[in-house]
């Protein structure tokens, strides 16, 4: 089983629509990361996080610490969110020996 | 600020070539890191350097080597290609962090295909 396990693997939306993606996790962390790599482009980090939540514009990620998961979610989405998101944990022992998800395809349909 | 430069950005090689990827900071970040994507996989650790003067192996580190050269560069160097070392090879670098996590700023990527 892998330790940074991400769910959907696709997510088709129409524009406007909310959307979640998840991240669950099985080794104890120091944080979390949220990067997004638009097709063909680089790998931007969106958030680090260790509890609770943050917002950046019309993206939010939480984290709940007991149940080892962390969601993603993007308000009134827009084509140009089309972008692999990408989950990833600072291991406890070596916070920046990060594992990373297999990423969730998100494709925004106007 | 340019932040996390690699070199080259495409690369074909024959099975048994060597080369060396560069990569370069300006953060005067202490750490610096190489991964390698591959589809349906999430990205691998080949070799970390916590700090100048040291490195260690990641996950993925048969086929590889790296230097440390200085603070702001790290390089990769594959010393006789494979097929399965066909990848996208990103270079991030980061604050330096035990116990603690940093944001880690990507490189835009190497895509190496070796025949």
């Amino acid at each position: 089983k892998n330790e940074v396990e991400q769910s959907p693997q696709n997510l088709t939306a129409q524009e406007g629509e909310f959307i979640t993606i998840n991240c669950s996790y099985s080794v104890g962390i120091s944080a979390l990361h949220w990067l997004q790599q638009h097709p063909g482009g680089g790998i931007v980090s969106l958030f680090m996080l260790s509890s609770g939540k943050k917002k950046h514009g019309r993206l939010i990620a939480t984290i709940n610490i007991q149940e080892k998961h962390s969601s993603l979610h993007i308000t009134a989405s827009h084509p140009r969110d089309s972008a692999v998101y990408i989950c990833a944990v600072g291991r406890k022992e070596y916070g920046n020996k990060l594992v990373f998800g297999a990423g969730t395809i998100l494709r925004v349909k106007s | 600020n340019a932040g996390v430069t690699q070199t080259p950005k495409f690369q074909v090689l024959k099975t048994g070539q060597s080369m060396t990827l560069q990569c370069a900071q300006d953060m005067n970040h202490n750490s610096m890191y190489w991964y390698r994507q591959d589809p349906g996989m999430g990205l691998r650790l080949i070799y970390y350097s916590a700090s100048e003067g040291t490195t260690d192996k990641g996950e993925v580190p048969n086929g590889y080597n790296v230097s440390r050269l200085n603070k702001r560069e790290f390089s990769l160097r594959l010393e006789s290609a494979a097929p399965s070392q066909t990848s996208v090879y990103f270079c991030a670098s980061s604050g330096q962090g035990w116990l603690v996590s940093y944001e880690q700023f990507f490189g835009p990527g190497t895509r190496l295909t070796v025949l």
